[in-house]
Parts: structure tokens; sequence; C-alpha cells
């Protein structure tokens, strides 16, 4: 049984790009939740998705974006990148709500340059 | 808002003693309770979770933590650590009455085993 997957593992960009980061949740699992690492801090909520729509959103700015497709796999996107943004971004995947326990992948790690 | 106070950033201790790292909450609300531990450039890994009943809950890896209403604290213990503990620890939680709230996490603590 496959876990969280993400991917890239890392990614390097430079202010202003953009960037698209992947997740395929859990097997069984329907939802998904993006989380922010910056160093040495615990992690952000940034959004979930349930049935390919937002369903709640965390203190980030409209520069992230996500979808969610058919599969239950999900993306997040960042445009117009800024050195802030460089940090560890996990996925977690749970099964309807899931404030009971959510899965985490092991995340992309993206430095702005 | 909820939100989760670990009080201490960093733990040093060494083999074979027992630790225990710091966890609050705001909420008065009921809540569900969570543990994670990453280990470095990892994802995080859930080692114990309060929903319900017992305020005593065993995890993996030897840990358990104590659920306490009142002081509205959920720490987390180990009689007898291990060089592999070390690691960085993250205290969630989540509002079970509220249809998608995700979780909150605290700053983290990093439990340095010594050896």
């Amino acid at each position: 049984d496959a876990g969280v997957t993400q991917s890239p593992t890392h990614l390097i960009k430079t202010r202003g790009q953009q960037v698209t980061l992947r997740c395929s949740p859990k097997s069984g699992h329907d939802t998904v939740s993006w989380y922010q690492q910056a160093l040495g801090q615990g992690p952000q909520f940034i959004f979930q998705y349930y049935e390919e729509e937002e369903r709640q959103r965390g203190n980030f700015p409209d520069r992230f974006s996500g979808h969610q497709f058919p599969n239950y796999s999900s993306e997040l996107n960042v445009n117009a990148l800024l050195l802030g943004d460089s940090a560890l971004y996990l996925c977690a995947s749970s099964l309807g709500e899931g404030t009971d326990e959510q899965f985490f992948g092991p995340g992309t790690r993206l430095t702005v340059l | 808002a909820q939100s989760v106070t670990q009080l201490d950033s960093q733990v040093p201790v060494f083999e074979e003693a027992p630790v225990e790292l710091r966890c609050n909450y705001s909420s008065s609300v009921s809540v569900y309770l969570f543990w994670y531990v990453q280990y470095p450039n990892q994802g995080l890994q859930l080692l114990l979770k309060y929903l319900s009943g017992s305020t005593l809950v065993k995890g993996i890896n030897g840990f358990e933590a104590e659920f306490n209403k009142s002081q509205t604290s959920f720490h987390l213990r180990k009689p007898s650590v291990h060089i592999s503990d070390t690691a960085e620890y993250f205290c969630a939680v989540s509002d079970p009455d509220n249809y998608g709230q995700n979780f909150v996490f605290g700053p983290g603590t990093r439990l340095s085993v010594l050896p």
C-alpha cells in the first residue's frame, strides 16, 4: 500500500518564476492538504482540497493556488516566487474531513534564489 | 483560532534517560491531539493521537502522552531514550466539530539524544 508521494524531491527556482508541486494521496484517501514548513518552524496550513474543490484556506496569498484531479492527486502552484517562499512543502492526505488523522508525504524542498 | 505552544525549542538528554516534551494548546472546546516526529530531511510521521477515551495514549517507539483537559496540555514522554530518537517533534491539534478545520502545529521541539 503506497503512502503519500510527492514530486519533485528538490527544486531550485529564481525570484519571479512559477513552480508546480505534485502529490499523490495514500490509497483510499480522497482529501489532500498542503502545508509550508519554513526552516526551523512547524508546518503552516496552506489549503485543503476535497472533491476537486478548495475546501479551506490558510493565511496565504493568492499566488498560492492548487488543483485536485479526479484520481484525488493534487498540485500546488506558486506564482511570482519570492525568496521567502523557500521552504519544505508537505502534502498530507486523509479520508473525508481528516480531522482525526493525516498522513504526510516526504515533502518537496523548494529553494528560491 | 487555535494555537499550540511547545515551550522547549531544544531538549538535550543523555541516552537511556527519560524525557518529557511539553505541549499546550489554546482551545477550550473538544479537540483531537497529535504528536508527529520528523527525522532530518523527511516528512512527518505520526507517533500517537488522542481522539477520546483514556487520557493516557501509547504510541510507537515507546512514546506515550497524557491528555490533561484542565491544563490544556498533551505532554509527550518516553522512559528511556535512544540515539535514534534524535529528531524534531511536533504537537498538533484539530477541531473535530469544525468541518474542514485543519491541523494547527506547534513550532516543534528538537530532541537531541547524547551518548
